[in-house]
């Protein structure tokens, strides 16, 4: 139990366009979700909580303009990073809370931004 | 502001030997701690969770202990295998939020 469905698990795009990352919790409801990047050999850093029905908060230093999230179900939250750059090539993370298991995680999505 | 440590940050060990993970948090405040494996590339899979009331866990060969006073936990991987060759994360939360340690890559050589 208590699977979180990440995709895509990898995307290539060019400069300037948007992408959009799905998370997806399979067998339970996620009223909230996060969000993280994660830099090569570093640990997680967490980007914004996804509350369902309600804006996201974002950490400090995160430009919501840039990465807007939307959480319009109990079971998925997307994460579309806006005008991307090559800057923004990362690996990005999502996880939701299950009350009896505490954080499951997603597969991850690698961005590269070309 | 919760600050997450863990160390050694690197360990390579032969196969066979028993090891210690360490982690260390600053504010004791905490509702319970996670550790979690990251193969490269891959996302978290959750291997131990104690909750703030909570001395230790046990999963096989793994056990976590929790210390909330002192800020620490500790990993203790039994006769380790090449397949437990992996990244090692731990995390405690504050409130809402899972705060992330620095990790520990772990290396188990035949």
């Amino acid at each position: 139990g208590a699977v979180v469905s990440q995709h895509p698990s990898w995307v290539i795009c060019k400069s300037g366009t948007s992408v959009k990352i799905e998370c997806r919790s399979l067998d339970f409801q996620a009223t909230t979700m996060f969000w993280y990047r994660q830099f090569p050999k570093q640990s997680l850093m967490l980007m914004a909580t996804s509350n369902e029905g309600s804006k996201a908060t974002y950490e400090q230093g995160v430009e919501k303009d840039k990465f807007l999230i939307n959480h319009a179900s109990l079971t998925l939250s997307t994460l579309t990073v806006t005008s991307a750059h090559p800057e923004d090539s990362s690996f990005y993370i999502c996880s939701a809370r299950d009350t009896r298991r505490g954080y499951t995680f997603g597969s991850g999505t690698r961005l590269t931004v070309v | 502001k919760q600050e997450v440590t863990q160390i050694p940050a690197a360990l390579s060990v032969p196969e066979g030997e028993n090891l210690v993970l360490n982690c260390s948090f600053t504010d004791s405040a905490i509702y319970n701690l996670q550790w979690f494996r990251q193969d490269p590339g891959k996302g978290l899979t959750s291997l131990l969770l104690i909750q703030s009331s909570q001395r230790e866990q046990t999963s096989g060969r793994l056990n976590a202990s929790l210390d909330k006073s002192s800020g620490r936990s500790t990993l203790y991987i039994a006769a380790s295998q090449p397949g437990d060759s992996a990244t090692y994360l731990c995390a405690v939360r504050n409130t809402d939020k899972l705060i992330f340690g620095t990790g520990t890559r772990l290396q188990v050589f035949p």
